[in-house]
């Protein structure tokens, strides 16, 4: 069974700094996502990974992924108040009825603190 | 193009009542995923569906819930007698292909059982 693992859990931050938040996986995969949720909204997709050594950038969010580590991080470089929300990592795996479905990580919650 | 479309957004039931739960694909998309999450966790894969055929239903609760995708309307996921712990967001995403593809999430159905 895939497990996804995220950490920290909880990320309190001032404006400005730098942080990095990391996704571990169990199994390999394909392709694994990046998500933004606001508290009580739907989710907000942010990045799609989709090769080892992929790396994707929109403003101060960068994404990266290595499937031989099975490893993804996500990168806040000068982190501003907006960027407040819960981050969840997701990886795509195959059933045994042959769909693809995502297992999500545990999410973190950033706080950024002025 | 119109997203995807979940309703009701808010559903208040009380224990022991039915939960029906809404959810349009978005144009030409012929496959729907539901997600539930429970508070403070990430979401969790709970049945994948095409049009009239529930294809993977490996996340759902062995009791209670049901999923149907008719040839005509919208998705149906079904809570019979609702429990306090059913109370959750539930997700609906939809995608144009069974694999190699991303899947759209809608805005949610947040779920209160009193």
């Amino acid at each position: 069974e895939l497990k996804v693992e995220q950490n920290p859990l909880f990320l309190s931050m001032q404006e400005g700094k730098n942080y990095t938040i990391y996704c571990n996986y169990s199994t390999t995969s394909d392709r694994l996502y990046w998500y933004r949720q606001d508290p009580g909204k739907s989710l907000e997709s942010l990045f799609v990974l989709l090769s080892n050594g992929a790396v994707k950038q929109e403003g101060r969010l960068m994404a990266s992924l290595d499937t031989k580590a099975r490893l993804s991080t996500l990168h806040i470089t000068a982190a501003v108040h907006d960027l407040s929300a819960t981050y969840f990592c997701a990886v795509d795996s195959y059933s045994n009825f042959g769909n693809e479905k995502l297992t999500f990580g545990t999410g973190t919650r950033l706080t950024i603190i002025p | 193009n119109a997203g995807v479309m979940q309703n009701p957004r808010h559903l208040v039931r009380r224990r022991g009542q039915e939960a029906r739960l809404r959810c349009s694909p978005m144009k030409g998309h012929s496959h729907v995923y539901w997600y539930r999450q429970l508070p403070e966790e990430g979401l969790k894969f709970m049945v994948y569906l095409q049009k009239e055929n529930i294809i993977d239903e490996s996340g759902m609760p062995k009791e209670r819930f049901s999923a149907e995708f008719p040839k005509e309307g919208p998705s149906i996921l079904r809570i019979q007698q609702v429990v306090r712990g059913d109370s959750a967001a539930y997700f609906c995403a939809s995608s144009p292909r069974r694999v190699n593809t991303e899947a759209f999430f809608g805005q949610g159905t947040r779920l209160t059982v009193v």
